[in-house]
């Protein structure tokens, strides 16, 4: 199976700051990448599909990278709506998709 | 409008069953593959099993295998998941979700329900 290594587990920061979240697949996944956020109580959220596309009504202050193993999500001008925690997910290969272990983003 | 509502969390005792529901409206249900994801309390999120548009393939995460059983009634535009052999470490908020499957992107989970709730304890 596939394993996702997600960094760094937590992050401090201000409104304003540009947040980079990482995550590192075990093995390539292509593109297969999605990020999700997370706010308690709520269902999780597509923030980007296939790596680097933004869902549609999601500010453009998010945007993600990558390919193959690697793969980043940077949140730039972070708003107070953005604190949350974030999860990749990859969706590669056979059918068994994986979660990274998440990101919460709390303020400074 | 897409809405998916989970139904069926409740407590239960270690070793118990559980059957959870989830009742699809505002999309063609039967066109789309459907995955369940659960998130226990102060954890993270977990895939945890996926169908086919008509049922003929199934996937299931490791921790679940041979207890689940997910399953889908496209004629009732409800998606299931059968909990048998339940252990606390199942206790969690269980998520329905749609998987957008499109010839030009990968896949990925677009929209999700508001979750059911299942513990796991005596």
């Amino acid at each position: 199976d596939i394993q996702m290594t997600q960094s760094p587990s937590s992050l401090s920061a201000s409104v304003g700051d540009t947040v980079t979240i990482t995550c590192r697949a075990s093995q390539s996944i292509s593109n297969h990448l999605n990020w999700y956020q997370k706010k308690p109580g709520k269902a999780p959220k597509v923030l980007i599909y296939a790596a680097s596309s933004l869902q549609s009504g999601v500010p453009s202050r998010f945007s993600g990278s990558g390919s193959g193993t690697d793969f980043t999500l940077i949140i730039s001008s972070l708003q107070p709506e953005d604190f949350a925690t974030y999860y990749c997910l990859q969706t590669y290969g056979s059918l068994t998709w994986t979660f990274g272990q998440g990101t919460k983003v709390e303020i400074k | 409008e897409v809405q998916l509502v989970e139904s069926g969390g409740d407590l239960v005792q270690p070793g118990g069953s559980l059957r959870l529901s989830c009742a699809a409206s505002g999309f063609t249900f039967g066109s789309d593959w459907m995955t369940w994801v659960r998130q226990a309390p102060g954890k993270g999120l977990e895939w945890v099993a996926n169908i086919k548009q008509d049922g003929s393939e199934k996937y299931y995460a490791d921790s679940v295998k041979g207890r689940f059983t997910i399953s889908r009634d496209n004629a009732k535009n409800s998606l299931y998941l059968q909990m048998n052999s339940l252990r606390a470490e199942d206790t969690a908020v269980y998520y329905c979700a749609r998987d957008l499957w499109s010839s030009s992107s990968p896949p990925y989970l677009d929209y999700w329900g508001q979750g059911t709730l299942v513990t796991v304890s005596s």
